[in-house]
């Protein structure tokens, strides 16, 4: 089993809809958990942190953690074309003390 | 407040030829990570430094190499470039490099063997 997976897309959603993107992880003790965007040709960017069990806000975006289940949810409401980019769910490894990232979801936004 | 910067932003090298790259990070980060990202392979995790020291290593062979200096600056080194090293490198810096503290990612440097 991979420590971070994501479903690698595309994922394809109308201008104005939400997008959901979704991540499992492997190590039951991790606590730390990012989002990332990446536009084709650029570096990752920080969207989001959460740490916490629930729901974390911030504008548009909604991040979801829930440690039991070992999964981690990205939602992007009103989604718009200049969304359109690969999403990166990265984790702290509380064993291995270091950042892992998924393969990435690539999201595209039809106007 | 100035971000994570890389140099060169590109490099084109023969198989065999020695490489090395450069990254500042944000000021006061203190720990900086090297990365590969590739398309098939994703983002792996090279290694990282903090306070000069390397702190972690990913599964990279010995040919990737690096160091960090007093001033947090930190360098990679690929020796006897081989064509599958082909990718762009990214550095990223963070204030600890502990979980409560997200990584910031520079430009990066794409790297192309011939």
């Amino acid at each position: 089993q991979k420590e971070v997976e994501q479903n690698s897309g595309p994922l394809s959603v109308p201008e104005g809809a939400i997008a959901s993107l979704n991540c499992t992880y492997s190590d039951r003790g991790s606590q730390s958990f990012f989002w990332y965007r990446q536009y084709s040709g650029k570096s990752p960017e920080l969207i989001m942190s959460i740490y916490s069990n629930g729901d974390k806000e911030d504008g548009r975006f909604t991040a979801q953690l829930n440690k039991a289940s070992q999964y981690v949810s990205l939602l992007i409401r009103d989604s718009q074309p200049s969304d359109s980019a690969t999403y990166l769910c990265a984790v702290f490894l509380n064993y291995g003390q270091n950042f892992v990232f998924g393969p990435g979801t690539r999201l595209s936004v039809l106007p | 407040k100035a971000g994570v910067t890389q140099t060169p932003r590109y490099l084109i090298k023969t198989r065999g030829q020695q490489v090395t790259l450069s990254c500042s990070p944000i000021s006061g980060h203190r720990s900086v990570s090297w990365y590969q990202q590739t398309p098939g392979q994703g983002l792996q995790f090279l290694f990282e430094y903090f306070s000069e020291t390397q702190r972690n290593k990913g599964n990279f062979p010995g040919r990737f190499s690096g160091r960090q200096f007093s001033n947090s600056r930190s360098e990679m080194n690929v020796s006897t470039l081989e064509l599958g090293d082909s990718a762009l490198y990214l550095c990223a810096s963070s204030l600890e490099g502990a979980g409560n503290s997200p990584l910031h990612f520079g430009n990066g440097t794409r790297l192309t063997v011939t």
